[in-house]
């Protein structure tokens, strides 16, 4: 059965630094997502992306945060300038569609910022 | 703005025990709501997918319910098992996003 699939499953980097979360959604989906969760906390939506553009973004994406499909079938997150705080579980969707459809959930990526 | 809560927070039951888990939502304008599961430190396993046309949707032991009207969900888990232990979360969808509630924290004792 297809998968998402994200890397690496754990990330440890200095605050300040900049980091790229990667992720391959299933093959034949349009819509990309990034969640993120802090120990203890809801999972938060951050953005979405289709046809090679945001379609919706949350407060939490700032200008320190990007997204790009930077070819065929990955789907990257970059944190430009890493701060305490964006140490979390950093989770990966995809869907056929929109709005009805079903979000497949990657296995997430943990960021630890030291 | 949609906001999501889930009662109760955590929730301990010994095995054999029929449950339920509650979400509720104070936006009925959805498209769908969605449980999944979440071991501890790991990803989401989605669970049920409930369209908001429909009532209820079924998985083995697992049986969720719609009531949009008054945004309420309920997850009924039927003969509980100790690998049954893990958060249950709750999400709706409204326009691109999933809105996640804060989840049970269930343990099933052996």
């Amino acid at each position: 059965e297809p998968e998402v699939t994200q890397t690496p499953s754990h990330q440890v980097t200095q605050m300040g630094q900049e980091v790229i979360l990667r992720c391959v959604p299933i093959s034949n989906h349009l819509y990309f997502y990034w969640y993120r969760q802090i120990l203890g906390q809801k999972v938060e939506f951050l953005v979405s992306f289709y046809n090679n553009e945001i379609s919706e973004k949350s407060e939490i994406f700032d200008d320190q945060f990007s997204v790009e499909r930077p070819d065929g079938s990955n789907f990257t997150l970059k944190i430009r300038s890493t701060k305490l705080e964006d140490s979390a579980m950093y989770f990966c969707a995809s869907s056929v569609g929109t709005t009805y459809y079903e979000q497949y959930f990657g296995p997430g990526t943990r960021l630890t910022v030291t | 703005k949609q906001e999501v809560t889930q009662i109760p927070a955590a929730l301990s039951v010994p095995e054999g025990e029929n449950l339920v888990l509650n979400c509720s939502f104070t936006d009925s304008a959805i498209y769908n709501l969605q449980w999944f599961r979440q071991d501890p430190g790991k990803g989401l396993t989605s669970l049920l997918l409930i369209q908001s046309s429909q009532r209820e949707q079924t998985s083995g032991r697992l049986n969720a319910s719609l009531d949009k009207s008054s945004g309420r969900s309920t997850l009924y888990i039927a003969a509980s098992q100790p690998g049954d232990s893990a958060t249950y979360l709750c999400a709706v969808r409204a326009t691109y996003k999933y809105i996640f509630g804060t989840g049970t924290r269930l343990k099933v004792l052996a």
